[in-house]
Parts: structure tokens; C-alpha cells; sequence
């Protein structure tokens, strides 16, 4: 029973150019998202959140938008640089309850 | 402000040994968490504890057991490992469970089982 998905294992994008990463999920119950990104041999770090009342949330070069009627939500990255290259996952999660859950993450790596 | 340590980085057991894993974190937090990531999959909780002296099972927390005697340290045990416990195990504290409250996450410990 998967709840959140992130189809796309890997993404490869230019430097300078948008780097887009896609989140599925199917439990309406969910009133936060957020974006954790991970280093090899280091532990997630936190990203950006979105909460359910918004459709975008943006930080820099990070924005979050979130279609709640299609229970997606995407992260772009504008513009992408290769400090970003990295595993990012999205984390959905209900107030109120100790459970995050994490997607399988998508590898982006941005070429110089 | 170290936030959250764990200990060891990196250990290799035998099948049927036991250990502990160490999660310390200095910022407060209630919220205590310990996953565990597998190639291909999210992170996975295990077990988590709502603070000092409690503590609740998680997704997969069969072979596991843990302890929280401090509100600083959470405290992860295999009481006999197996190859399947083989993973990369991340401690993660919290302020709280109201939304948007991030986790914070430790280094991680590299746990080969042979």
C-alpha cells in the first residue's frame, strides 16, 4: 500500500535550467508536505513545506505547488545548480499524528 | 548545537548478535523517531516515542525494541540480528506533531548483518 509516490528514480538537468520533481499520493487525509533533501552518507535535511490551504509555497529557488484535486505535488528548482544534486523526498504528513511518510525519492543530478 | 548524533557510524555484526544504537539530539524536542532506509524504498519508521519514558511502535518494528530513560536520548536495539536488519538507520527528533513541524535527522548508521 503504497501512499506516496515518486515515479521518476532520477533526473539529470543542465545547470541554469529548472529542475522539476513529481510526488503522487492517495490519502486525503494529508495536510502537510514537505521536501526533505539528502547528501550521500548524511542524514535528510528539510527542504520546504506546503500546507493543504495553499496551492504554492516558494523559498528562494524552491517552490512547492500542490494540486490537491489530483493529489500531486511538484518541487522546482530555478535555477538548478550542481550543489542541488542530491536525493530529494517527498513527506506528506496529517497534523496531529506521529507519521510522516516518506516517498522513495527521486536523484537529481544537475551538470555543470 | 550539535542536534541530533548518533552512534556508531558504521557496524558489521554476525547473525544472532545483539547491539544498541545510540540517537542523542540537544534541542528539546519531545518527538523522537527511528527509521530505517532500504535501496529503492522511503524511509520506513520503526519505532517512535512521544517523550521521556514513552514509546510506540512504527511501521516496521518487528525484531527492534527501544528505550527513551532521558528525553534527549532514544535508544535502538536488535536483540538478535538477522541479514534482513542489514540498512541504514536514521534517528530523527521533532518539537511536535502539529503540521508542518519538520524532523531533524541524524548522520545515519551503516548496519551490515552477515
Amino acid at each position: 500500500d503504497q501512499q506516496v509516490k515518486q515515479n521518476s528514480p532520477s533526473l539529470s538537468v543542465q545547470e541554469g535550467r529548472i529542475s522539476i520533481l513529481n510526488c503522487d499520493y492517495t490519502n486525503s487525509m494529508f495536510d502537510y508536505f514537505l521536501w526533505y533533501k539528502k547528501y550521500p552518507a548524511e542524514g535528510p535535511t528539510f527542504l520546504i513545506s506546503i500546507s493543504s490551504i495553499k496551492d504554492k509555497n516558494e523559498d528562494g529557488r524552491f517552490t512547492v505547488f500542490l494540486n490537491k484535486s489530483a493529489k500531486h505535488l511538484s518541487l522546482h528548482i530555478v535555477p538548478s545548480q550542481p550543489g542541488d544534486s542530491a536525493v530529494y523526498f517527498c513527506a506528506p504528513y496529517t497534523s496531529g499524528t506521529y507519521k510522516y511518510i516518506f516517498g522513495t525519492g527521486t536523484r537529481l543530478k544537475v551538470l555543470a | 548545537n550539535a542536534g541530533v548524533t548518533q552512534t556508531p557510524k558504521f557496524r558489521v555484526l554476525k547473525t544472532g548478535q545483539s547491539m544498541t544504537l545510540l540517537c542523542a539530539q540537544d534541542m528539546n524536542h519531545e518527538y523522537m523517531y527511528w527509521y530505517r532506509q532500504d535501496p529503492g524504498m522511503g524511509l520506513r519508521l520503526i519505532h517512535y516515542s512521544v517523550g521521556e519514558g514513552t514509546t510506540a511502535k512504527g511501521e516496521v518494528p518487528d525484531g527492534y525494541n527501544v528505550s527513551r530513560l532521558k528525553k534527549q536520548n532514544f535508544l535502538l536495539g536488535l536483540e538478535s540480528a538477522a541479514p534482513s536488519q542489514t540498512s541504514v538507520y536514521f534517528c530523527a527528533s521533532s518539537l511536535g506533531l502539529a503540521g508542518g513541524n519538520e524532523q531533524f535527522f541524524g548522520p545515519g548508521t551503516r548496519l551490515t548483518v552477515l
